[in-house]
């Protein structure tokens, strides 16, 4: 089945420590995008890819990194510069480019905690 | 920058009555619009969308929604709610931008439905 694979589901942070959420898609999309999910705020995007070895900044990439080796993996570091890094991760893909088909497709989320 | 607000947080409807949930939203060009739903602990999962053309839009699961320019609206409706409609309901807007295509979503709107 195509889809948008995430993992772990729960993932645990001790403090001055990196970790790194998996992003795995095999729609043969260009496009993938990493968003933050607090209560009460919505999805707010945290960095987005359109090509393999490009990315750029969404509104909140401070504390973050990523990289995109591969066109169908866009992984997540949550560095110990993010200190609030409790939250709801979801990544998303989509084609790239304008019109009806651009539509971003989304992974069950991970889900990470501070210990 | 795009904006896109949700004025209802929590809304409570009957099973078999009817649903309305607002959105608004600030662009300055003709945006793109869609709707996603969130079970608990899940993924979003695209409900409809608009790009162009029949202000009315169908989605699945019975909803649909109606793009209002001269009132910045994108307002989601459904006749009749199921009590499996109980969840999430994100509004977004879409911009294509060089980098390609970032949304920007609402805050959420909770929907409780009673049996």
């Amino acid at each position: 089945d195509g889809g948008i694979t995430q993992s772990p589901k729960y993932l645990f942070r001790k403090e001055g420590q990196n970790v790194t959420l998996s992003c795995e898609q095999n729609l043969n999309h260009d496009a993938m995008y990493w968003y933050r999910q607090d209560p009460g705020q919505g999805l707010r995007l945290i960095y987005y890819s359109q090509i393999v070895n490009d990315f750029q900044k969404g509104d909140i990439a401070e504390g973050y990194s990523v990289s995109r080796e591969k066109k169908e993996s866009f992984p997540l570091t949550v560095t110990s510069a993010q200190k609030n890094p409790t939250a709801f991760y979801l990544c998303a893909s989509s084609i790239s480019g304008r019109g009806s088909k651009n539509i971003q497709y989304f992974g069950a989320g991970t889900r990470l905690s501070v210990l | 920058a795009q904006s896109v607000t949700q004025p209802d947080i929590h809304i409570t409807v009957s099973e078999g009555a009817s649903l309305e949930l607002r959105c608004n939203y600030s662009y300055g060009a003709t945006p793109y619009l869609f709707w996603y739903v969130q079970s608990p602990g899940q993924g979003l999962q695209l409900l409809l969308k608009y790009f162009s053309g029949d202000t009315l839009v169908q989605g699945i699961k019975g909803f649909e929604a109606e793009f209002k320019r001269s009132q910045s609206s994108f307002n989601l409706r459904k006749p009749s709610v199921h009590w499996s409609d109980a969840a999430e309901y994100f509004c977004a807007v879409g911009l294509f931008t060089g980098g390609g295509n970032k949304l920007t979503f609402g805050t959420g709107t909770q929907l409780k439905v009673e049996l």
